[in-house]
């Protein structure tokens, strides 16, 4: 079946830190990959994706790099600021597309 | 693009009583999801629609909650009767298709006291 199983948090850094969120995907066949975010009283929102194997998704100074070899899709910013702060969802989408099946989220607090 | 839109952002009821989410799904979007977030259990998917017809409704807790969409424009969510663990964030979505990514509205604090 599929799955995704992602990096528990919560994660506090300071700002201009490096961010790494790992996470890893169980799935049949070829799934869409899928970062998103979700502000405090928002929904979520899409913050990057990725197809296929090799492809690198990127936005914001976020970017994920979908290995198929290692089934992970591990999100990563090089310097962090405090407006980063929220929870973090990664994702797939099945081969079909019907569903997408989410992570348990990661908190991120960036601290000045 | 008005997005997903909710309504209402917040409830607040009483044990037993019926209450009724509504979502307007962006124009042209033909899936609409309905997802629960708990702190305990995270962003559950409680049931979703294509070109207006229930495809999976397997998340759904149990006969207390339905859910329909008699549009493509509008979809409600109901829980009757309503009982104290129903509380939480219930979102919905749409996307145009299964390759497009999910819009979401910004939710409805469900309260049940």
């Amino acid at each position: 079946g599929n799955s995704v199983t992602q990096m528990e948090g919560p994660v506090t850094l300071s700002e201009e830190a490096f961010l790494t969120i790992n996470c890893t995907y169980t799935a049949t066949g070829y799934p869409s990959l899928f970062w998103y975010v979700q502000y405090p009283g928002e929904g979520l929102q899409l913050l990057l994706k990725a197809t296929k194997a090799d492809d690198k998704g990127s936005n914001k100074g976020f970017e994920a790099t979908y290995r198929k070899e290692t089934t992970s899709f591990h999100l990563e910013k090089g310097s962090v600021q405090v407006s980063d702060s929220a929870v973090y969802f990664c994702a797939l989408s099945g081969q079909r597309g019907n569903n997408l099946f989410f992570g348990t989220g990661t908190r991120l607090t960036v601290i000045p | 693009d008005a997005g997903v839109i909710q309504s209402p952002r917040h409830e607040v009821t009483e044990m037993g009583q019926e209450v009724t989410l509504r979502c307007k799904p962006i124009s042209g979007h033909n899936s609409l999801f309905w997802y629960r977030q708990t702190m305990m259990r995270g962003l559950e998917l409680l049931i979703y629609f294509n070109n207006n017809v229930p495809i999976d409704d397997s998340g759904m807790p149990e006969d207390r909650f339905s859910a329909k969409m008699p549009n493509a424009s509008f979809s409600t969510l109901k829980i009757q009767p309503s009982e104290p663990r129903d509380s939480a964030v219930y979102f919905c979505a749409s996307r145009k298709d299964p390759l497009s990514p999910l819009h979401f509205g910004n939710g409805t604090r469900l309260t049940v006291t």
